[in-house]
């Protein structure tokens, strides 16, 4: 079975650039999360999808942030303009309930703003 | 809030030795606990996880209690193994919520 994937895996832009992150979560699971991750820093959740829509978005900065899941499946996550402090990790996870806690992880997106 | 509380890393420690890594959390009611585990190239994943109250949690040799009395879940390997050598975080969940809240994570070294 395949994993969470998650692209790109690396992404270097200047900053005000927009730049978009993309993933797949595993088959049949109905929630989706989107966290970032700064160096020396745990995983903090920016949004959380169950199915199409998005039931906790109060993390997201949504003056420059956005996310959508059109069909309940495939995320895509946006940042326009990017700021010197949005490099960071963005992880996406996905998992088949909320309940158990046990999410299942992709390998990340490192973005690095100049 | 709700917060989770990890020990400094890097630990570096030499094969076979017995690993502790400190967790204690801050939470109204009762949360679960969790311990994820970053390999090296690998996103996270779940090692183990307690539910309530004294519940043990154990996986490939790790284990870690569940301590309502001291807000703790300190994970613990009697003999640790250079493939051992990752990042660990340890996280909470409120039913309510529907969201993990993870510390900074612990970075174990092995060295053989």
């Amino acid at each position: 079975e395949a994993g969470v994937v998650q692209s790109p895996r690396y992404k270097i832009i200047e900053k005000k650039q927009p730049v978009a992150f993309w993933c797949n979560p595993i088959s049949g699971h109905n929630t989706l999360y989107w966290y970032r991750q700064n160096l020396g820093q745990g995983p903090e959740l920016l949004i959380r999808y169950e199915n199409e829509e998005a039931v906790d978005d109060s993390q997201l900065p949504k003056d420059r942030f956005s996310a959508e899941r059109l069909k309940g499946v495939d995320s895509t996550l946006k940042i326009q303009p990017a700021e010197l402090g949005d490099s960071a990790v963005y992880l996406c996870a996905s998992s088949s309930s909320t309940v158990t806690g046990e999410l299942f992880f992709g390998e990340g997106s490192r973005l690095t703003v100049l | 809030g709700d917060s989770v509380t990890q020990m400094e890393g890097p630990v570096t420690l030499s094969e076979e030795a017995f690993l502790t890594i400190n967790c204690t959390y801050t939470a109204t009611g009762y949360p679960s606990l969790f311990w994820y585990v970053q390999y090296p190239g690998e996103g996270l994943q779940l090692l183990l996880k307690a539910t309530k109250a004294d519940d043990k949690g154990s996986n490939k040799g790790f284990e870690a209690t569940y301590r309502k009395e001291t807000t703790s879940f300190h994970l613990e390997k009697g003999s640790v193994q250079v493939s051992d050598s990752a990042v660990y975080f340890c996280a909470l969940l409120k039913r309510s919520q529907g969201n993990l809240i993870f510390g900074k994570g612990t970075k174990l070294s092995v060295k053989p």
